[in-house]
């Protein structure tokens, strides 16, 4: 079956370690991205990449780290320097390129608790 | 991309239409409107999405105003299993990042 795999599902870490979530897909999708959502709010885009060895900030990139050497996997390091890393994670990807399909693609999510 | 606006909350009966209305009244010629909803604690699904004509999925209908500034996703016979947050994002066709904001939150009841 396709799609997008996030892990672990639950995430426990000590105050300044980095920890780093996994995303793979098996999509083929060019576009993969991170979002970061707090309890009762939305999705904020914390880095986006549509291409292998490419990848742009979103609105909340600090204190966040990412790399994209193969096109399955988009993996994202939480390092010491991010305030607040307490939160639900999404991976998402999509096609890239074209019109009008831009339909994306989540994971199930990893809920990091920073104790 | 264009902000979209939506109300924060809303009810439905159980099988009852729900419609769920969103305002994007700065989108351009090349944004389409997408539909995604979130039930607790999973990852967003897609729903349905246009750029000017009325689209019908088996999951729900868009009808997208002829000015395009506002739309409404439409749930034909609402179940409880339809409670989630609803969000409407404006965006390119061409990847682009997607913007999600704070949605509308659909309680469905009895």
């Amino acid at each position: 079956d396709g799609g997008i795999t996030q892990s672990p599902k639950y995430l426990f870490r000590k105050e300044g370690q980095n920890v780093t979530l996994s995303c793979e897909q098996n999509l083929n999708h060019d576009a993969m991205y991170w979002y970061r959502q707090d309890p009762g709010q939305g999705l904020r885009l914390i880095y986006y990449s549509q291409i292998v060895n490419d990848f742009q900030k979103g609105d909340i990139a600090e204190g966040y780290s990412v790399s994209r050497e193969k096109k399955e996997s988009f993996p994202l390091t939480v390092t010491s320097a991010q305030k607040n890393p307490t939160a639900f994670y999404l991976c998402a990807s999509s096609i890239a390129g074209g019109q009008g399909n831009t339909e994306a693609f989540f994971g199930q999510g990893t809920r990091l608790t920073v104790v | 991309d264009a902000k979209t606006t939506q109300p924060p909350s809303m009810d439905c009966a159980e099988g009852r239409a729900a419609n769920l209305p969103c305002n994007h009244s700065t989108i351009s010629g090349n944004e389409y409107v997408y539909w995604y909803r979130q039930i607790h604690s999973q990852g967003p699904q897609y729903i349905i999405h246009g750029l000017k004509n009325n689209e019908t999925n088996e999951m729900a209908s868009l009808i997208i105003t002829e000015d395009r500034k506002s739309s409404t996703l439409i749930l034909p016979h609402a179940t409880l299993r339809d409670t989630a947050v609803y969000y409407c994002i404006a965006a390119r066709g061409t990847a682009s990042k997607l913007t999600f904001g704070t949605g509308t939150r659909l309680q469905v009841t009895l």
